[in-house]
């Protein structure tokens, strides 16, 4: 089973609003990655959990705060966003090596 | 810095036309993973193949076949009698270990329609 899977799909949030991104797997991975990803752009990385911890913050304003609760779950609590945080969030997991990743759906969040 | 170049921004073919998307990719890692990845319109990234920098052996898989060369740094990647399924956004990518961690840098994607 290679799934990773994200909750919700869509999501449309005011600029005043609390809400959380959810990814999970059970590939047993051990890495796990929030990317960020404007239109007709690559995947922008926002953060890495290695072995549930926070490796790698790409210097993401603190309105994206990340949690990983396990080594299955990955979350991301959005609180007063900006119209240009409206993006496709991608959760990704791998093993910790390098190795490829493999990613989840996406939430397409728009921010009013 | 590690990078990775796609030329390539959008590709058009009719069915059937072979077409090769290009890569090539810069790194002082003298041990690194490099992947094509495939988004179709719904957006979820599909992986495709992964190489070691120690495995240069060319794959073919149905209609893909890769042809990876790194006396000049390239990774490409080539679909045999396109399908109109085809159609997506293809990325090449690199994964580099930065203090204990692996990241992973993408190409900015070729665009590629396959024409009915």
């Amino acid at each position: 089973d290679t799934e990773v899977t994200q909750t919700p799909k869509h999501l449309v949030m005011g600029m005043t609003n609390k809400k959380s991104l959810k990814c999970e797997q059970h590939m047993g991975h051990r890495a796990m990655y929030w990317y960020k990803q404007k239109a007709k752009k690559p995947p922008e990385l926002m953060f890495v959990y290695s072995y549930e911890k926070l490796s790698i913050n790409e210097s993401v304003p603190s309105r994206f705060s990340p949690e990983c609760p396990n080594s299955s779950l990955l979350n991301l609590h959005l609180h007063a966003l900006q119209p240009e945080d409206s993006a496709l969030y991608l959760c990704a997991s791998s093993q910790p090596n390098g190795d490829e990743q493999y990613f989840g759906p996406g939430t397409r969040l728009t921010v009013t | 810095a590690q990078k990775v170049t796609q030329a390539q921004t959008e590709i058009s073919v009719v069915e059937k036309e072979d077409v090769t998307l290009d890569c090539v990719y810069e790194t002082r890692d003298t041990t690194y993973y490099l992947f094509w990845y495939k988004q179709p319109p719904s957006g979820e990234l599909v992986f495709l193949i992964r190489r070691n920098s120690f495995d240069e052996q060319n794959e073919i898989s149905g209609r893909y076949s890769w042809n990876f060369q790194k006396s000049t740094s390239s990774f490409n990647f080539t679909i045999t009698a396109s399908q109109v399924v085809d159609s997506a956004v293809y990325f090449c990518a690199l994964s580099e270990r930065t203090s204990g961690t692996y990241k992973y840098i993408f190409g900015t994607g070729t665009r590629l329609k396959v024409l009915a």
